[in-house]
């Protein structure tokens, strides 16, 4: 299994709504990454997990909350968002250190009203 | 501050001809390479890396990439373009012993029929 699984696909949700995204992949990466990506622009860096730790904070505020289950698992639960949240998110994994890239999940587009 | 340089919003060419998509980079160290690939609504496909050796690096879809270190560049090469090589794509780094990837702004590549 090469892959990151994402769900859902699709996400709309009221600024008063609860809501997780999921990410899942079983390649054995010890490192995965949350990153928010606006139409046209490069993904930006949110989370890093490293070894199911939360090891980078890019200083996102605190309506974003993510989880680290299990070394397979990464959930981000979001509380309060504003529509300018409204985005694409990406998960992605890699090995740790070393010379590896990262392998990217379809993303979920999220539409805050 | 470290930081990558895609110079070009955007590259047209005709198809089955050759295409360049520039990126420089700044970065202490020799930091590792990548391209992605981003077609619309969807993550990001890995195209390739460097990470010592042949400056000449090849990759998927015919896709190659030349680094060159005395001008802190690697510029995405292919020798034929394909309509359906029209997408977004992003030049990579990643600093030794971190575990981010630092994104250059991304040039959409256009190939007209």
């Amino acid at each position: 299994d090469t892959e990151v699984t994402q769900t859902p696909k699709h996400l709309v949700m009221g600024m008063t709504n609860k809501k997780s995204l999921k990410c899942e992949q079983h390649m054995g990466h010890r490192a995965m990454y949350w990153y928010k990506q606006k139409a046209k622009k490069p993904p930006e860096l949110m989370f890093v997990y490293s070894y199911e730790k939360l090891s980078i904070n890019e200083s996102v505020p605190s309506r974003f909350s993510p989880e680290c289950p299990n070394s397979s698992l990464l959930n981000l639960h979001l509380h309060a968002l504003q529509p300018e949240d409204s985005a694409l998110y990406l998960c992605a994994s890699s090995q740790l250190r070393g010379f590896y890239g990262y392998t990217f999940g379809s993303g979920t587009r999220l539409t805050v009203v | 501050a470290q930081s990558v340089a895609q110079p070009e919003d955007q590259v047209n060419v005709a198809e089955g001809n050759p295409l360049t998509v520039k990126c420089t980079y700044s970065v202490s160290g020799n930091p590792y390479l990548f391209w992605y690939v981003q077609y619309p609504n969807r993550g990001l496909q890995f195209l390739l890396k460097y990470i010592t050796g042949d400056n000449l690096v090849k990759g998927s879809y015919g896709f190659e990439a030349e680094f060159n270190k005395s001008q802190t560049s690697f510029h995405l090469k292919k020798p034929s373009a394909l309509v359906s090589d029209s997408a977004l794509y992003f030049c990579a780094v990643r600093p030794l012993n971190t575990d981010k990837l630092i994104f250059g702004t991304g040039t959409r590549l256009q190939v007209f029929p």
